[in-house]
């Protein structure tokens, strides 16, 4: 099984609304990301969490809010949108390393979560 | 800051054509280099991972090599068809091995 889930694949909100975004590994990798990728344009990195715990946070705005509550889900909550930050948000995950070795660093994405926001 | 670029932006080719999509990138202090599919509205699907000690990759007409003295990645497609028009993305991989640093993609359209 080398899937990643991402559940809702398309989600409209208002820009009042709370909702999430989730996603789902069952290949045993302790790394997940969240990118976010408008049109056109390549993915761009929001948030990495090795072992359950957030490792990196590009900057993003905290109207977004990640949480990991195991080692195969990641949540994306979302409050308070712009219409600016419609887009497709991916997930991904990758092995981390163990016993001394290095992993390959290789990412396995979702389908992604289309977001528009009104 | 590591930066990748990826030529041509766009590509269209006729059925049966051999293609190279070109990669570079400025720190050749890379651990991995991925390439990766992407249909419109679709998610990324991983091709080829070259690690930072291989010259190069296959996986059926996919063939993907690196030079990391150079900064270079190619991918070579044998025999394009129409189900290979996508966005071709490459990304190399830090070496701490937890960030990916995208190109902007070479959008393929194979005519039939």
């Amino acid at each position: 099984d080398t899937e990643v889930t991402q559940t809702p694949k398309h989600l409209v909100m208002g820009m009042t609304n709370k909702k999430s975004l989730k996603c789902e590994q069952h290949m045993g990798h302790r790394a997940m990301y969240w990118y976010k990728q408008k049109a056109k344009k390549p993915p761009e990195l929001m948030f990495v969490y090795s072992y359950e715990k957030l490792s990196i946070n590009e900057s993003v705005p905290s109207r977004f809010s990640p949480e990991c509550p195991n080692s195969s889900l990641l949540n994306l909550h979302l409050h308070a949108l712009q219409p600016e930050d419609s887009a497709l948000y991916l997930c991904a995950s990758s092995r981390q390393g163990s016993s001394g070795r290095r992993a390959t660093g290789e990412l396995f994405f979702g389908e992604g979560s289309r977001l528009t926001v009104l | 800051k590591q930066e990748v670029t990826q030529i041509p932006a766009a590509l269209s080719v006729p059925e049966g054509e051999n293609l190279v999509l070109n990669c570079s990138f400025t720190d050749s202090a890379i651990y991995n280099l991925q390439w990766f599919r992407q249909d419109p509205g679709k998610g990324l699907t991983s091709l080829l991972l070259i690690q930072s000690s291989q010259r190069e990759q296959t996986s059926g007409r996919l063939n993907a090599s690196l030079d990391k003295s150079s900064g270079r990645s190619t991918l070579y497609i044998a025999a394009s068809q129409p189900g290979d028009s996508a966005t071709y993305l490459c990304a190399v991989i830090n070496n701490a091995g937890n960030m990916l640093t995208f190109g902007g993609g070479t959008r393929l359209m194979v005519k039939p």
